[in-house]
């Protein structure tokens, strides 16, 4: 079956850190660009990082950088979002996305999301 | 700072034909965007609708069209039904690896 699955979320307080897993199965992982995206409350998602298919070239939205640290482990088959300095706005469901094929930029398979709440 | 548009809402008919569009604050969308339509009812993940401008995502109905209108990507729904009653994402790659979501269009069918 292919499908992601996320995990990891939860409440911590703010400046804490927070480590989020995706499971990535039923596709050829290796081959695959990898993203996260989340989607605050009542607002529209929004694209935070990417990492390429070899693993090496890695992109982040301006507002993420320095806080957020996107890897993969391709004998593993996941994707981790490493989150730090958490902050009350950073409160949303994180989506893991994978890329399209080699060619393509765009998002064709999510995750059901993991909820990453931040709050005293 | 890159700002997708997109409209607030829209209303369709059952039956009816609607085309949302997708622009840049400053320039022009073409297909080097890589324009990509997305579709999400409140709860779910979204759901890939378009890619690479007018290519279909496995499974989309053939109702969903994606196009370049003029300067601004556009996902048309034609014969709309009660269950496309849905908040609407267009996604545009904006080069070196960057990607940026518009703000989403609500379309309401009644």
């Amino acid at each position: 079956q292919v499908q992601l699955v996320e995990s990891g979320g939860g409440v911590v307080q703010p400046g804490e850190s927070l480590r989020l897993s995706c499971a990535a199965s039923g596709f050829t992982f290796t081959t695959c660009a990898m993203h996260w995206v989340r989607q605050a409350p009542d607002k529209g998602p929004e694209w935070l990082a990417s990492v390429w298919s070899d693993g090496t070239r890695k992109f982040y939205v301006d507002s993420m950088k320095g806080r957020f640290t996107i890897s993969r482990d391709d004998s593993k088959n996941m994707l981790y979002a490493q989150m730090d300095g958490l902050r009350p706005e950073d409160t949303a469901v994180y989506y893991c996305a994978k890329g399209g094929r080699i060619g393509t930029f765009y998002f064709d398979l999510w995750g059901q999301g993991t909820l990453v709440t931040v709050s005293s | 700072q890159t700002v997708v548009t997109q409209e607030p809402s829209f209303s369709v008919s059952p039956g009816g034909t609607l085309t949302l569009t997708c622009g840049l604050s400053s320039g022009s969308v073409s297909s080097k965007s890589y324009p990509s339509w997305y579709q999400q009812t409140p709860g779910q993940a979204p759901r890939t609708l378009i890619y690479n401008t007018n290519s279909r995502s496995s499974g989309v109905p053939d109702r969903f069209s994606g196009s370049i209108l003029g300067n601004k990507a556009a996902l048309t729904i034609t014969g709309a039904q009660a269950d496309d009653e849905s908040d609407y994402y267009c996604v545009l790659y904006v080069g070196s690896g960057i990607w940026v979501f518009g703000g989403g269009t609500k379309v309401t069918v009644l």
